[in-house]
């Protein structure tokens, strides 16, 4: 069974503080992985992953891609109140469907 | 830009109602899927669709089924529902699988079950 555990569960921080949220997986005949932020209502999706040691970035957003590791890591850098989400993962296999984690939350006080 | 709309934001059912939840897609996307969100269990997926007229059971399909008689357009039903269906219920759809997997989500709809 495919699985994706993400790591913390939630994470409180000042605003400017740096975060790096976790996200491993065991997926079979993995193909990608996506970090999505859902703030009040959907997730919007941030970030696909397919190269192990690529680093993908979007302003203060970062997240790269270990295959070794079999994991992901999505950073913040000088965090605003605006960033407090749930930071989802998710990663595709074989199957047509992601599987996703339960999400990390992130509060950024000011 | 990808829209992905759901029929309602929120709705309050009693149990034993039949529940119809809508989602529809403009970007003529094959793939849609049906999840359900808790707290603390993340994104469950209960059904998804890659084609009109077809139909796969996610992880949690039971206690639903979902209809796909055009592209654009997937609904999930709750034949009777259950107090243990309240949630938040999210729509996404993705191309087809080999060319982009990224999928785009409805805005959700909360559903209470009394």
């Amino acid at each position: 069974e495919d699985k994706v555990v993400q790591s913390p569960l939630s994470l409180v921080v000042h605003e400017g503080d740096t975060v790096t949220l976790n996200c491993s997986y065991e997926v079979t005949n993995f193909r990608s992985l996506l970090w999505y932020k859902q703030e009040k209502k959907a997730p919007t999706f941030l970030f696909m992953l397919t190269s192990s040691g690529i680093e993908k970035k979007s302003g203060r957003l970062s997240s790269i891609l270990d295959k070794k590791e079999l994991s992901s890591i999505l950073n913040i850098t000088a965090t605003q109140t605006g960033d407090s989400a749930i930071y989802l993962c998710a990663a595709s296999g074989s199957a047509r469907q992601l599987t996703f984690g339960s999400g990390t939350q992130l509060t950024v006080l000011p | 830009d990808v829209k992905v709309t759901q029929s309602s934001r929120y709705l309050v059912k009693r149990t034993g109602e039949k529940v119809f939840l809508e989602c529809v897609q403009d970007m003529d996307h094959e793939n849609m899927f049906w999840y359900r969100q808790d707290p603390g269990l993340g994104l469950r997926l209960i059904y998804f669709s890659y084609d009109v007229k077809m139909k796969e059971k996610g992880d949690i399909p039971e206690g639903y089924s979902v209809s796909r008689e055009k592209k654009e357009r997937f609904s999930l039903i709750l034949e009777s529902a259950s107090t243990n269906q309240t949630s938040m219920y999210l729509c996404a759809s993705s191309f087809k699988l080999g060319t982009q997997e990224t999928q785009y989500f409805g805005p959700g709809t909360r559903l209470l079950v009394l």
